[in-house]
């Protein structure tokens, strides 16, 4: 029972490079996000997706793009790292029905330099 | 812009002691309201989820209660333990996003 997996686990990234943060479910979730943590502030809505070729922006989605070809995978993009992207970012799954709780990855350390 | 909001940032309890967390959303195009318990170093874990005004539910020495007109859960612990001692979130879900409120700190002394 894989439930929500997401790699990689850590991340050291120099500025200006790119990298993709990948996330799969086997469990036929229609809702798909990324979030972010930082010390304070919570999780932070990047981006979402309510089923495949679909998504949307969250509430900090600059510098991040993503894309959802299948109801499976929904990978996070970072286009030019920038320190300020230093964070723990997490992806979770669930289904669209009201009453249905959220699945996470195991999170993903990302260190900009 | 939704704004979740979760009080106390962080709390501290002597071991037995009962505690109770808010958390306040906006009460507009509500679907749901969940409730995460978050240990470091692991990935959140979903305690409650509740969608009907009035809602209480429990779970052992956990409880929560919800008011969607007024846009506020409780979040109550009864007789805390040292394994209490987590992130408590809240989140809520409107009919096209789920956003988080910044979490409760928990830390309960043995």
């Amino acid at each position: 029972n894989a439930g929500v997996t997401q790699t990689p686990k850590f991340q050291v990234l120099k500025t200006g490079q790119s990298m993709t943060l990948q996330c799969a479910q086997d469990m036929n979730h229609e809702y798909m996000s990324w979030y972010r943590q930082d010390p304070g502030m919570g999780l932070r809505l990047i981006h979402y997706s309510v089923g495949a070729g679909i998504t949307d922006q969250g509430e900090v989605p600059n510098g991040y793009n993503v894309s959802r070809s299948t109801t499976e995978d929904f990978p996070l993009r970072l286009l030019s790292a920038a320190p300020s992207q230093t964070s723990v970012y997490f992806c979770a799954s669930t289904l669209l029905r009201g009453d249905s709780e959220a699945f996470f990855g195991q999170g993903t350390r990302l260190t900009v330099v | 812009i939704l704004n979740v909001e979760q009080s106390p940032q962080s709390l501290h309890v002597q071991e037995g002691d009962s505690t109770n967390f808010t958390c306040s959303f906006p009460s507009s195009n509500f679907y749901a309201l969940h409730w995460y318990r978050w240990e470091t170093a692991k990935s959140p874990e979903a305690l409650f989820v509740m969608t009907l005004n009035g809602d209480e539910k429990k779970k052992g020495r956990i409880s929560a209660t919800l008011n969607t007109k007024e846009g506020y859960s409780y979040l109550y612990i009864k007789g805390s333990q040292p394994e209490d001692s987590a992130t408590y979130l809240c989140a809520f879900r409107n009919n096209n996003d789920m956003r988080f409120g910044a979490g409760t700190r928990l830390t309960v002394k043995p």
